[in-house]
């Protein structure tokens, strides 16, 4: 079955301590992004990566890292979380320059930073 | 950048009645266009697309769309909704196909039985 996934799905940590979230798509898609919904705000893209070791920052990529070693990972760091990152993630794969293609979306990650 | 307006950030609708969600994005080049929907506590689901060709394009769940490129507009529709329609809805627009995906702010829609 076609998928992202994202672990995990729910965390609570303390300000400061740094923190991974894992996304995984097994589609073959190059392109690979980060989205955090807040509430009344939408999604707003955080980074985004065009193939491996290829990224770039997308909107909002204050506070956060990535990384693209492998084409099917596309990890989000946040090495000193801060109460202001508390939201919902989510992962998101698609083909570029296939037409037609959409964005493939993980489960989302509830992130609060106390 | 594309900017995608979503006018209505809370619909409230009974149950079997019509309803119209809106979205406005700000070019006039070639774009795709997107419906996406988020039941609680999931993940963004493709409800439709519009790549090219006919204007009205028709999705999952009896929902379906309207392209208006004179207008820039691509509003969602469906003549008779369900309590489980219930959900956020997202339009969403990419120049580029695959990549770099633009999206609205979202709107609630509470189908009120």
């Amino acid at each position: 079955e076609a998928q992202v996934t994202q672990n995990p799905r729910y965390l609570i940590t303390v300000t400061g301590k740094k923190l991974t979230v894992t996304c995984s798509q097994n589609m073959n898609h190059e392109y690979m992004s980060w989205y955090r919904q807040d509430p009344g705000l939408g999604l707003r893209q955080i980074y985004y990566s065009m193939n491996v070791e290829v990224t770039d920052k997308g909107d909002v990529p204050e506070g956060y890292k990535v990384s693209r070693k492998e084409k099917r990972n596309f990890p989000l760091i946040l090495e000193s979380p801060s109460p202001n990152q508390t939201s919902l993630y989510f992962c998101a794969s698609s083909f570029p320059g296939a037409v037609g293609t959409e964005a493939f979306f993980g489960q989302g990650t509830r992130l609060t930073v106390v | 950048a594309q900017s995608v307006t979503q006018l209505d950030s809370q619909v409230p609708v009974f149950e079997e009645a019509p309803v119209e969600l809106r979205c406005n994005y700000s070019s006039s080049v070639s774009v795709y266009l997107f419906w996406y929907v988020q039941y609680p506590n999931q993940g963004l689901q493709l409800l439709l697309k519009y790549l090219s060709g006919s204007t009205l394009v028709k999705g999952i769940n009896g929902f379906e769309a309207e392209f208006n490129k004179s207008q820039t507009s691509f509003h969602l529709r469906k003549p008779s909704v369900h309590i489980s329609d219930t959900a956020e809805y997202f339009c969403a627009v990419s120049e580029f196909p695959g990549n770099q995906f633009y999206f609205g702010t979202g709107t609630s829609l509470t189908v009120i039985p």
